[in-house]
């Protein structure tokens, strides 16, 4: 157990709203990561962040922006969902001298 | 752009028999990591291979790494039902990001 929390583990929200994400972790590791997983794509990297107030984009960035304003929480926001945004969100943190990262246990986000 | 291909996406075979995962990647990478997906779990760190010619095992799984030729495979030795999972590889051309292959989808049948 890498100590990451996500919440909600579900959720259900409809085109338009905006919607929330959270990552916690209780190790104080100083990477962390968003991936989202869709069937033949494997995990995309969405954003990260390498300390507080520090983030950079990943690989499929646009819809989405984070917030890190403390080590333990990450958070990713959907300004206006939409239905090619419902999918498994993984976080990660970086741990160990090999940057291994170790995944919290997914949302399922399904946006009507 | 890097690009992880992993070959078979899918792959069903017999309890008792071996087979092997492959992992091809584009550019030069520092390292190379294995993951476990159940369905519907999270992911679970298998290996970290560091370097050319690395071979890590854990029980009925071999991992290896070859980076002349950008290749890793992860080999099933004599399958059991509870191999059956889906296997990720990914690299790490430089600092911490990781890029994933599409996955490998294993079933191990009776």
């Amino acid at each position: 157990d890498a100590g990451i929390t996500q919440s909600p583990r579900h959720k259900v929200t409809e085109t338009g709203t905006p919607v929330t994400l959270r990552c916690h972790q209780t190790e104080n590791h100083r990477y962390m990561y968003w991936y989202r997983q869709d069937p033949g794509h494997g995990l995309r990297l969405i954003h990260y962040s390498y300390g507080v107030k520090d983030t950079d984009k990943g690989e499929v960035s646009d819809g989405y922006s984070v917030s890190r304003s403390k080590t333990e929480d990450f958070l990713l926001t959907l300004e206006s969902a939409t239905s090619s945004q419902t999918s498994v969100y993984f976080c990660a943190i970086d741990r160990g001298p090999y940057n291994e990262q170790f995944f919290g246990p997914g949302t399922r986000l399904t946006v009507l | 752009e890097l690009k992880v291909e992993q070959n078979p996406l899918f792959l069903s075979m017999q309890e008792g028999k071996n087979y092997t995962i492959y992992c091809n990647y584009s550019t030069t990478s520092d390292r190379l990591y294995w993951y476990r997906q159940d369905p519907g779990k999270s992911l679970e760190s298998l290996f970290v291979l560091l370097s050319n010619g690395a071979v890590k095992q854990e029980g009925r799984l071999m991992a290896s790494l070859d980076t002349k030729a950008r290749l890793s495979t992860l080999h099933i030795t004599a399958a059991v039902h509870d191999l059956s999972a889906t296997y990720f590889c990914a690299v790490s051309p430089g600092g911490s990001r990781l890029t994933f292959g599409e996955g490998t989808q294993l079933t191990v049948n009776p």
